[in-house]
């Protein structure tokens, strides 16, 4: 069974372009999480989709958005990138909403220059 | 103050040392996770936590909801185990957010 995949693997978009990032999560996982890991900030929670609803958004602004698809893949949109923006992304997801185990994509890295 | 502090930030053992990274958080939770990330970003998910013990293998993890704290264990440590450790609280009445911790990297020496 395939895991959870995201496309592209890296990206270099220069400041004020927008980037569109990729998941597609295990057959069967209705919920879609959103993560960003920028140098030196860890992981932080970006946005949550289950059942082609946006659930909840971390702290970020609403350049930063995205959809999930009837099949359950998600799009994560950044608009008017900014260099602060360069971080590797990674996609999660569940079975359903709530105490679930997460599975994990390797990510996109979106280098701004 | 962070609210999920990992314990240490970096620790070298050689094989086949027993190790134990440490997390505590000050918030309520109602799940922790233990991931496991490697060079490259690829995150695995460990454990998911919400009360008592798990084993799983060499790792062990264990969580003490009224010290809100929680420790990984690895026995019989072996340099495929290097990586960063992470920890992550889901705060409770919160669906869907995690609060990470900075990560300990664990580097295991032949």
């Amino acid at each position: 069974e395939a895991g959870v995949t995201q496309s592209p693997t890296h990206l270099i978009k220069t400041r004020g372009q927008q980037a569109t990032l990729r998941c597609s999560p295990i057959s069967g996982h209705t919920s879609v999480y959103w993560y960003q890991q920028a140098l030196g900030l860890g992981l932080q929670f970006l946005l949550w989709y289950d059942e082609g609803e946006e659930r909840n958004r971390g702290n970020f602004p609403p350049r930063f958005s995205g959809r999930q698809f009837p099949n359950y893949s998600s799009e994560l949109n950044v608009n008017a990138l900014e260099l602060e923006d360069s971080a590797l992304y990674l996609c999660a997801s569940s079975f359903y909403q709530g105490n679930e185990k997460l599975f994990f994509g390797s990510g996109t890295q979106l280098s701004v220059l | 103050k962070n609210e999920v502090e990992q314990s240490p930030q970096n620790l070298t053992a050689q094989e086949g040392e027993f190790i134990t990274i440490n997390c505590s958080y000050s918030v309520g939770i109602s799940a922790l996770h233990w991931l496991q990330q490697h060079p490259g970003g690829g995150i695995v998910s460990l454990f998911m936590l919400s009360s008592g013990k798990k084993k799983h293998g060499r790792l062990i993890a264990t969580i003490n909801i009224q010290e809100k704290h929680s420790s990984l264990h690895i026995t019989a440590s072996h340099p495929r185990d290097s990586a960063v450790y992470i920890c992550a609280v889901r705060l409770r009445g919160s669906q869907g957010n995690l609060i990470f911790g900075k990560g300990t990297k664990l580097s295991v020496k032949p």
